[in-house]
């Protein structure tokens, strides 16, 4: 089955503890994206990777990183230093311009 | 920042009516593409539009390509309660770059 996986889909942690969230797809796909949502609020980007060993800054990087070292996977890590981390994270592939979503997962700091 | 303004921001209607969203820009798109988002999941998509004045349909799902390239519309007809949830629109710019633009959404509540 083609798809995006993303685990765990609900994560807690205790303040200032970094926290890293997976994700993988086996579409083959060159590009990914990792967005973050708000209780009734569109999506924010945080990251996006073309091409394996290479990613960028979205519009809301800062307390956020990244790694792309292999083609299926793009882990998120949560640091200490975002101030306010609780929210649904949601992962992404593309191949040309349309993208495809994982499940999501919905990190609580407590 | 490039903005894609989503109306209406929710919508509540009765079973079996149909409903129009649509999304607007003062900036120009190469793609348009419509998600659904159920509470608690990824957005899933229902119609990538590639053309401008490019009409597509996706069983009681219909979605449009602006002439302009700077809108977009979906309806939904004979709606069902299975279709509520969130409705978001996105938009690949044509300036280049890599960066996909999310509109808002349209929250749509269906009354059985």
């Amino acid at each position: 089955d083609g798809g995006i996986t993303q685990s765990p889909k609900y994560l807690f942690r205790k303040e200032g503890q970094n926290v890293t969230l997976s994700c993988e797809q086996n579409l083959n796909h060159d590009a990914m994206y990792w967005y973050r949502q708000d209780p009734g609020q569109g999506l924010r980007l945080i990251y996006y990777s073309q091409i394996v060993n290479d990613f960028q800054k979205g519009d809301i990087a800062e307390g956020y990183s990244v790694s792309r070292e292999k083609k299926e996977s793009f882990p998120l890590t949560v640091t200490s230093a975002q101030k306010n981390p609780t929210a649904f994270y949601l992962c992404a592939s593309s191949q040309g311009d349309t993208q495809y979503f994982g499940p999501g997962t919905r990190l609580t700091v407590l | 920042g490039q903005q894609l303004n989503q109306s209406p921001q929710s919508m509540f209607i009765q079973e079996g009516e149909d409903v129009s969203m649509n999304c607007t820009s003062s900036s120009i798109f190469n793609t348009w593409l419509w998600y659904k988002q159920d509470p608690g999941e990824g957005p899933v998509l229902l119609i990538a539009l590639y053309k401008a004045g490019e009409l597509t349909s996706n069983g009681r799902l219909t979605a449009q390509f602006g002439i302009t390239r700077k809108d977009s519309f979906l309806n939904i007809s004979a709606s069902i309660p299975s279709d509520v949830g969130i409705y978001f629109c996105a938009g690949q710019l044509s300036t280049g770059g890599f960066k996909t633009i999310f509109g808002a959404g349209t929250r749509l509540f269906v009354k059985a």
